[in-house]
C-alpha cells in the first residue's frame, strides 16, 4: 500500500515554464515532507522540506505548497531549466520515525 | 568531506548466489539506513542501523536479507541465494543522528543485477 502517491508519473516543461508536482498522503502523523532530486546514476539529494506548521516554503525557484486539510503537499519549480531535468520524489515521515516513506517519483523533462 | 561511499556501483550475480552490498557513512555519521528501488518506483525502506545495532528492520524481507553495521568497517547489506526479483538498486542513506527522516544524506546506490 503506498503510503504517499504522486503525480503525475512524467512531465514535459519548456523552459522558463513552471513545473508542478503534486503529492498526497493519508497518514496524519506524518509531520515532516521532503522533496528529493534523483538525476540517473545517481542518488536522491534533498531538495526542500517542509513541516505542517507552515504552509509555504520557498528556496530559490522551488517552492513547497502544503495543504495539511487536504493532505497534500505539491512542490513548484518555477523559471524552468533543461539541468532541472530529473526524477522527483516527494515523501513523508513521522516524528520519531526512522525511515521516510516515497512517493513512486515524477520524471520531469525541460525542453529548451 | 566525502559524502556516502556504496561499492561496488554495479554488481551481477547469478541466481542462488550472494551479494555484499557495503556503505560507508558520512564522516560523523552514526547512522545508516538501507533504501531498496525497483525500477520506475521510488525508495522503499528496509532497515535502519546504528553502530552495531539493528534499530528497525520492519521493512527487510524475512528471508535471505540481513544487515549489519559492525564497530569498525562499513554497513554491509547481504542478500543469499540472489533471486531474479532482487534485482534492483539499493542505496544506503547516513545521519548524524536518529533524524526522524530529516538530514539524511544518500549514496550513489549499488545496482544489483541477478542473472
Amino acid at each position: 500500500q503506498q503510503q504517499v502517491k504522486q503525480s503525475p508519473q512524467s512531465l514535459i516543461v519548456q523552459k522558463g515554464g513552471i513545473s508542478i508536482i503534486n503529492c498526497a498522503y493519508e497518514n496524519t502523523a506524518f509531520d515532516y515532507f521532503p522533496w528529493y532530486q534523483q538525476f540517473p546514476g545517481k542518488g536522491p539529494a534533498l531538495l526542500i522540506a517542509i513541516r505542517p506548521d507552515v504552509s509555504e516554503k520557498k528556496e530559490g525557484r522551488f517552492t513547497i505548497s502544503f495543504n495539511k486539510s487536504a493532505k497534500q503537499f505539491s512542490l513548484h519549480i518555477m523559471d524552468s531549466q533543461p539541468g532541472d531535468s530529473a526524477t522527483y520524489f516527494c515523501a513523508a515521515s513521522t516524528a520519531g520515525a526512522n525511515n521516510l516513506f516515497f512517493g513512486t517519483g515524477t520524471r520531469l523533462t525541460v525542453i529548451p | 568531506n566525502a559524502g556516502v561511499m556504496q561499492n561496488p556501483r554495479h554488481l551481477v550475480r547469478r541466481r542462488g548466489q550472494e551479494a555484499r552490498l557495503r556503505c560507508s557513512p558520512m564522516k560523523g555519521h552514526s547512522h545508516v539506513y538501507w533504501y531498496r528501488q525497483l525500477p520506475e518506483e521510488g525508495l522503499k525502506f528496509m532497515v535502519y542501523l546504528q553502530k552495531e545495532n539493528i534499530i528497525d528492520e520492519s521493512g527487510m524481507p524475512k528471508e535471505r536479507f540481513s544487515a549489519e553495521f559492525p564497530k569498525e568497517g562499513p554497513s554491509i547489506l547481504r542478500i543469499q541465494q540472489v533471486v531474479r526479483g532482487d534485482s534492483a538498486a539499493y542505496f544506503c542513506a547516513s545521519s548524524p543522528r536518529g533524524a526522524e527522516g530529516t538530514e539524511a544524506f544518500f549514496g550513489q546506490g549499488t545496482r544489483l543485477t541477478v542473472v
